[in-house]
This record gives structure tokens, sequence and C-alpha cells, in this order.
């Protein structure tokens, strides 16, 4: 099973300022890389997949790279929604596996 | 719009069993590969099983191969987990999400229904 380690664990940002997010495989998963949003109570979102294609109504301010073997997910100005828990996925192999999480909350 | 509805999650106790269906709308449900993801409380995002849309094939986390049954009915649009010898750490909210893309991650999902094992 491919192993998903996100970094950091906690985020704390101020609002308006730049978030970015660190996520690995163990193994090569090429570009087939998500990320999702999590809020309390609520189900996850996808914002991103292709590790850089923004899914459907997500907006710009979120951007994802692949650099060697690891990918980011920048927020380029965090809003107050944005204030949530991110979660990485590798859809490579089965089975899927997701990172442990970023909690990215308000410094 | 996409649309995904769990049922039947509850309380039971270690040992027993339970159906979780998800009541899918707004696409062509027989063409997508549809999944379950769980999440026990305070913790991450676990894959727990995905069935097939063309091809029809089941696929199981080693975590719950054995005990858990994954099927669908796509006369009435529907995704099914059974759930057998329940155990405490099958403790979660379980969430049924669609498949997009090949190879596919989960494009939509549904709000959860939460399964409580406890004596």
């Amino acid at each position: 099973e491919i192993v998903m380690t996100q970094s950091p664990a906690t985020l704390s940002v101020s609002p308006g300022e730049r978030a970015t997010l660190f996520c690995r495989a163990s193994q090569s998963v090429s570009s087939n890389l998500a990320w999702y949003q999590q809020k309390p109570g609520q189900a996850p979102r996808l914002l991103i997949y292709g590790a850089s294609t923004r899914a459907t109504g997500i907006p710009a301010r979120f951007s994802g790279s692949l650099s060697g073997t690891e990918f980011t997910l920048t927020i380029s100005s965090l809003q107050s929604e944005d204030f949530a828990v991110y979660y990485c996925q590798q859809y490579n192999n089965w089975p899927r596996t997701f990172g442990q999480g970023t909690k990215v909350e308000v410094k | 719009e996409v649309q995904l509805l769990e049922s039947g999650g509850g309380l039971v106790q270690p040992g027993e069993s339970l159906r979780l269906s998800c009541a899918a709308s707004g696409f062509t449900f027989n063409i997508y590969a549809m999944s379950w993801v769980r999440q026990a409380p305070g913790k991450g995002l676990e894959w727990v099983s995905v069935f097939g849309g063309v091809d029809g094939r089941a696929i199981y986390a080693d975590s719950v191969k054995g005990r858990f049954t994954i099927s669908r009915d796509n006369s009435i649009n529907t995704l099914y987990l059974q759930i057998n010898s329940l155990r405490a750490e099958d403790t979660a909210v379980y969430y049924c999400a669609r498949g997009a893309g090949s190879p596919h991650y989960f494009d939509s999902w549904g709000q959860g229904t939460l399964v409580t094992v406890s004596s």
C-alpha cells in the first residue's frame, strides 16, 4: 500500500496570507494525486485532481503542483472559509490512500 | 446536480451486522464506479471499498476484506455496503463517493452516515 505523508500537521496562518501544504507518496503515483478540503461536520470536497487541475467551481486561489516527488497545495490568499482540514489522496493504485491531513487554522 | 444520500447507520453491538445504502441522483449511475470511504471520530479518511461501473469489479481494503460486501442496484441507483461482524474499530462516519476520471478520484461525496459499534 502506498503511504501518503502530509506536512505540516497544523498550519497557523493569518487571513490574507499564503498557505503552502505538502504531500509526499512512498512510491511514485505519477500525477494521480487529489486534494480535498473538509470542514467540521461536512463531507470532503474535491479541490484538485491530476496534481494541478482545479475541480469545477474551485476558486483560482487554490493551486496544486508537483516537484520531483513532492506535491504542493497552495492557497494564495486565505479567506475565512478556507480554514479547514486538507487531505491529499493518491489514486494511482489500489487501495486508494489518503494522507493524515493538514489542519489550516487561524493564526 | 449530483446528489448522494447515505442511510442505514446507527448504534449496534459488536458482532452484529448492518447494511448501509447510498441513493444517487442527478447522473447516470450505472457508468460510474462508486466507493465507500469512512472516517473514525476525530481521525482521517480511509477508503473502504469500490464497485466498478462498467467493469463491475469489487475491491476492498485489507482491513475489511471478508467482513464487508459492496453491491449496487443500478435499477434504483443505489449503492450498498453490507457490514458483518462489526467491531469497535468500525465506528465511523461512512461516506459514499463517486469515482471520476480514469484512474478515478472522488469528485462527489454524500453527507455520510454514522455507525457506532458499542456494547
